[in-house]
């Protein structure tokens, strides 16, 4: 199927585990982004990625690792969960400076 | 930062009236773009207006930009229950590459 994935949709973890959230997109866009979506602060991004192999921090990378083998696959990893990561965490595509496609969403909880 | 930033906050009209949202923002852009989340579901993108642009309608949504003024507007036009959402703007700066930067939104709610 066309489009952007996200999975989990719903993750459980306890503090101090490591989780990782996948992101999928069938375009080939050349962007990738996680944002982090909390009551109070909007959409924030993490990092982002230009293409394959290149990523860099977004406005709140601090806790969180990624990493793009590939061009459609860019993973979120939480090396060691604490109670302020819990959220809901959105990834987009895009080609260059055009709008943004956003997958469902992984709604995350650390207990 | 907050590059943008919606008002209002919240906003309640009646099925068939218009909605009208506005977005400021404090750099220099590319682009503007508005954005609709349902609850509990991902962003989807509405319009994308760029900076040389004053107007742009996409059915029932008329978008507008004022460089001088670092400020858009969203209008919907005769809203139905199924626009109640929340709309965000999002702005590409000069300098940011392909990263936006949202504001936090209105709420639209509409009644039937």
């Amino acid at each position: 199927d066309a489009g952007i994935t996200q999975s989990p949709r719903y993750k459980i973890t306890e503090t101090g585990r490591q989780v990782t959230l996948m992101c999928h997109q069938t375009w080939s866009h050349s962007y990738m982004f996680w944002y982090r979506q909390d009551l109070g602060h909007g959409l924030r991004l993490i990092y982002y990625s230009a293409a394959a192999d290149i990523t860099d921090k977004g406005e709140v990378p601090d806790g969180y690792v990624v990493s793009r083998s590939k061009t459609e696959n860019f993973p979120l990893t939480l090396e060691s969960a604490t109670r302020s990561q819990t959220s809901v965490y959105f990834c987009a595509s895009s080609e260059i400076r055009a709008e943004q496609y956003f997958g469902p969403g992984t709604r995350l909880t650390v207990t | 930062s907050q590059q943008g930033e919606e008002d209002p906050q919240a906003l309640s009209i009646q099925e068939g009236e218009n909605a009208t949202m506005n977005c400021s923002y404090k750099t220099s852009i590319n682009n503007l773009q508005w954005y609709r989340q349902n609850s509990g579901r991902g962003l989807v993108h509405l319009i994308l207006i760029r900076s040389n642009e004053r107007e742009k309608h996409s059915g029932r949504l008329r978008v507008t930009l004022d460089t001088s003024k670092k400020s858009s507007s969203l209008l919907i036009t005769a809203s139905r229950a199924a626009d109640t959402a929340s709309y965000f703007c999002a702005t590409l700066r000069e300098t940011s590459g392909s990263r936006l930067t949202f504001g936090e939104g209105t709420q639209l709610t509409v009644n039937p």
